[in-house]
């Protein structure tokens, strides 16, 4: 099947600051990824639909300015939380759509992110 | 009315039983339907999709889709304690996801 990359697959850090996850798809082309927020023991909630080529689409509560996404290629798109606050602290997953017959979405491994 | 919904609380099926999941979705227009497994602290992972009715197998899973009824189910057949994962239903597009159906099997 194919193969979605993230980086990094944790990462913690201060509150205030900046964290950049990348996600990949290895062996095709993604024009659309999505990315995911998952709190414990909750249901995945898209955040937001990452076109390549032009601005991403954010789903209601989801603040652009804070959760900055930007799709350069085929087959990366990154997602930058600004200003990190511990209730940012969270499991990011992307996917990335492989157009077909069936849009098929194949998920990334995730990135948990805490914030102290 | 939510996109897709899953309605059943946790589901606990001896080892070797047959584990049965259903999915309503309520956009008539959907036309693939995918299932992936989430076990605790991964991603989901891809298991079946299916897009016509009927009945859709793959080893010890099958897919059953039912578009004049709005359903998809999944059926895992010889349940594995392997199997105790949480099931998450998709429709395309925007993949909706359904809240999940966490499965225990029990040895």
């Amino acid at each position: 099947g194919a193969v979605v990359s993230q980086h990094p697959s944790w990462v913690i850090c201060k509150s205030g600051t900046s964290v950049k996850i990348e996600c990949r798809s290895l062996d095709f082309q993604a024009t659309t990824m999505f990315w995911y927020r998952q709190f414990p023991k909750q249901s995945l909630m898209l955040m937001a639909t990452s076109n390549e080529g032009s601005k991403a689409t954010y789903e209601q509560g989801v603040e652009k300015d804070k959760f900055l996404i930007n799709h350069a290629s085929l087959t990366l798109s990154t997602l930058t939380v600004t200003s990190a606050h511990p209730e940012d602290s969270s499991f990011y997953i992307c996917s990335a759509r492989w157009q077909s017959s069936t849009d098929t979405q194949y998920f990334g491994p995730g990135t948990r992110l805490t914030v102290l | 009315q939510k996109e897709v919904e899953q309605n059943s609380g946790p589901l606990s099926v001896p080892e070797g039983a047959i584990a049965s999941l259903n999915c309503t979705y309520s956009d008539r227009g959907s036309q693939s339907f995918f299932w992936y497994r989430q076990y605790s602290g991964k991603s989901p992972e891809l298991i079946m999709f299916i897009y016509s009715n009927g009945d859709k197998e793959d080893g010890r899973f099958t897919a059953q889709l039912n578009k004049a009824s709005q359903y998809v189910s999944l059926l895992i057949r010889d349940s594995q304690p392997s199997d105790s994962a949480t099931y998450l239903c998709a429709v395309t597009g925007r993949l909706a996801f359904g809240k999940g159906n966490q499965v225990v099997v029990i040895p």
